[in-house]
């Protein structure tokens, strides 16, 4: 069973500071994915990494993909209050058709 | 962008009875759609997937007679919770895989959620 291994799980923090989520799993997967989750709403994603090494920029989110692609991390600079929720990775199981394998999630508050 | 719809959004039934799940992409057409569960402060969980025109493939642990699932059409399926009880209740998400644009990066779709509460 692949597993995704998502931290911190809950991080309160000020406006303004910057923080790192980072998702690490032992197995390789073709492709991982982020989501941001509302309460009582279906997750919405954010960016698809799939290149060993990739980093790919969404206004002040970085997303890296380990050159193994096992493990990934979000950066967001500056954080903002519209910025609080739940961060979620999901790895993409070889083949296509299968579904996604998600991480605990990240609980994210940022006080302003 | 893409859009699925999950009716409903919201149930209570009481214990025993059976709740029917629909998931809908609007705009576009899905050969493959997933189920998912999530409890209170918990990850999404994969419970199945569903093919249309063919039988679902059910993850290791989740009940094949428990939760029906019919994939009818390239724009619909369903999921069905037969003889539910207070251990079922949680937050099941749909998701939709658009045949055209979605294939190759496995990009998914997702319902808003349906709360199940089952008293």
């Amino acid at each position: 069973t692949q597993l995704l291994e998502q931290s911190p799980q809950f991080l309160s923090i000020q406006e303004g500071e910057n923080l790192t989520v980072y998702c690490n799993s032992s197995s390789v997967f073709s492709s991982l994915q982020w989501y941001r989750q509302e309460p009582g709403e279906g997750p919405v994603l954010l960016v698809t990494v799939v290149t060993g090494g990739e980093v790919k920029k969404l206004k002040r989110l970085t997303f890296q993909f380990g050159d193994a692609r096992k493990d990934s991390s979000l950066h967001i600079t500056a954080a903002q209050p519209g910025d609080t929720g739940l961060y979620l990775c999901a790895g993409v199981r070889g083949g296509g058709a299968d579904g996604l394998t998600f991480g605990k999630g990240t609980h994210l508050i940022i006080q302003p | 962008g893409a859009v699925v719809s999950q009716h409903p959004s919201w149930v209570i039934c009481k214990s025993g009875t059976s709740v029917k799940i629909e998931c809908r992409s609007l705009d576009f057409q899905a050969t493959t759609m997933f189920w998912y569960r999530q409890f209170p402060k918990q990850s999404l969980m994969l419970m199945a997937t569903s093919n249309e025109g063919s039988k679902a493939t059910y993850e290791q642990g989740v009940e094949k007679d428990k939760f029906l699932i019919n994939h009818a059409s390239l724009t619909l399926s369903t999921l069905t919770v037969t003889s539910a009880h207070p251990e079922d209740s949680s937050f099941y998400i749909c998701s939709a895989r658009d045949l055209v644009r979605g294939t190759a990066k496995n990009i998914q779709y997702f319902g808003a959620g349906t709360r199940l509460s089952v008293l």
